[in-house]
């Protein structure tokens, strides 16, 4: 079946490190997104990808970074985590910008703690 | 940008009662989403629904767009229907990128 996976599924890492969550999906599907979830809040747009090779900033892209090599992965880069980074990470993909193929579907996360 | 409001942000129930959900929204959308969110944190796509009615078990949900708001019904709750229910929208022109209310957080109770 086809899916969206992402690693690692929880993550520990210190002040000032670069880390990488990975993001991959099977559905073949052109858009892929990503999200913050901090405790007790609904899901802020980082970044999103349209196709290969296209990168756009969402509403908290500060600190993250994005590269969209192949039509499967969309991994997102903390060039220096910051504990403000602490939070569950969503990696969301949908097939088109136009209804009704724009429904979006979400991975199971990504737990970081920055320390 | 789009606003969304949940509403209740709280509500526990007895198992077997029913309950609604309602989202509200600032502008004209071309997407709607509910999700649930499990106590494990996973998002379930549950509905989406820009415009109607759709039945998937003892869940359905009503969007009527012309009046801006989304209502999502649970019949004869369980407690596996336990966790956060989110609406999430897009609005018209706004490039396939959703806006999430903050949520209703749904206790059912044995």
């Amino acid at each position: 079946d086809a899916e969206i996976t992402q690693s690692p599924r929880h993550k520990i890492t210190e002040t000032g490190r670069q880390v990488t969550l990975a993001c991959h999906q099977t559905w073949n599907h052109n858009n892929m997104f990503w999200y913050r979830q901090d405790l007790g809040h609904g899901l802020r747009l980082i970044h999103y990808s349209y196709g290969v090779h296209d990168t756009n900033k969402g509403e908290v892209s500060d600190g993250y970074s994005v590269s969209r090599s192949n039509t499967e992965d969309l991994p997102l880069t903390l060039e220096s985590a910051a504990s403000s980074q602490t939070s569950v990470y969503f990696c969301a993909s949908s097939e088109s910008v136009s209804p009704p193929y724009n429904e979006q579907f979400f991975g199971p996360g990504t737990r970081l703690t920055v320390l | 940008g789009i606003q969304v409001e949940q509403s209740p942000p709280d509500l526990i129930l007895q198992e077997g009662a029913n309950s609604t959900l309602r989202c509200n929204f600032s502008d004209s959308v071309n997407n709607l989403q509910w999700f649930h969110q499990n106590p494990w944190g996973q998002l379930i796509n549950l509905f989406y629904i820009p415009s109607g009615t759709k039945q998937n078990g003892r869940l359905s949900a009503t969007t009527v767009a012309t009046e801006r708001y989304s209502l999502l019904y649970i019949s004869s709750s369980q407690t596996t229907d336990s966790g956060v229910y989110f609406c999430a929208v897009e609005s018209n022109n706004a490039g396939n990128m959703l806006t999430f209310g903050g949520g209703t957080r749904l206790m059912v109770k044995p």
